[in-house]
């Protein structure tokens, strides 16, 4: 069985553009989440999605969102890229909400230049 | 916010030895986890403690849910080189996960 895929691997942009990531959850997963992951750090938790509805925001500028469509998949977008947002973004899937079988794909690495 | 505060930063050990690393947080937690990440991938799950004092082994790791439910430690015993690594501790609350900064194994030949 394919685990969580994310697209692209990597990618740069520069600064003020916007980028949209794409994850594939594991088959018969509904919960998405996504998480920002600077060099040297842990993740950090940006968004949850459950059934195509966020259940979970963090402490993230607007310029961050996100959406699930109805085969469960999601997008990140991330509008006016600054430097500071060149990070591993990872994206996890379970099957239920609050549950602790989460699943991490490999991530996409953004570079903003 | 919730912090999780992991110790030590980083570890450098000889094949063999055995391994002690621990989590403190500001906050409760419901459930704590502990992830191993390798270069190029994404975290993967070790364990999971889903009640205080619980203490839980999977192979040669064994981790421990504090009392207070604000701490938690992770020990390997006889460590391997594919045991070369960045763990973390996570605190669970509901959806959201919280990481701590994690710790770097090196191990010497």
């Amino acid at each position: 069985d394919a685990g969580v895929t994310q697209s692209p691997t990597h990618l740069i942009k520069t600064r003020g553009q916007h980028v949209t990531l794409r994850c594939s959850p594991i088959s018969g997963h509904k919960s998405v989440s996504w998480y920002q992951q600077v060099l040297g750090q842990g993740p950090q938790f940006i968004f949850q999605y459950y059934e195509k509805e966020e259940r979970g925001r963090g402490n993230f500028p607007d310029r961050f969102s996100a959406r699930q469509f109805p085969n469960y998949s999601s997008e990140l977008n991330v509008n006016a890229l600054l430097l500071g947002d060149s990070a591993l973004y990872l994206c996890a899937s379970s099957l239920i909400t609050g549950g602790p079988g989460y699943t991490f794909g490999s991530g996409t690495r953004l570079t903003v230049v | 916010g919730q912090q999780l505060n992991q110790s030590p930063q980083s570890m450098f050990i000889q094949e063999g030895e055995d391994v002690s690393m621990n989590c403190t947080s500001s906050s409760i937690f419901n459930t704590w986890l502990w992830y191993k990440q390798e270069p190029g991938e994404g975290p993967v799950l070790l364990i999971a403690l889903y009640k205080a004092g619980e203490l839980t082994s999977n192979g040669r790791l064994t981790a421990q849910f504090g009392i207070t439910r604000k701490d938690s430690f992770l020990n390997i015993s006889a460590s391997i080189p594919s045991d070369v690594g960045i763990y973390f501790c996570a605190g669970q609350l509901d959806d959201k996960i919280i990481f701590g900064k994690g710790t770097r194994l090196h191990i010497l030949p």
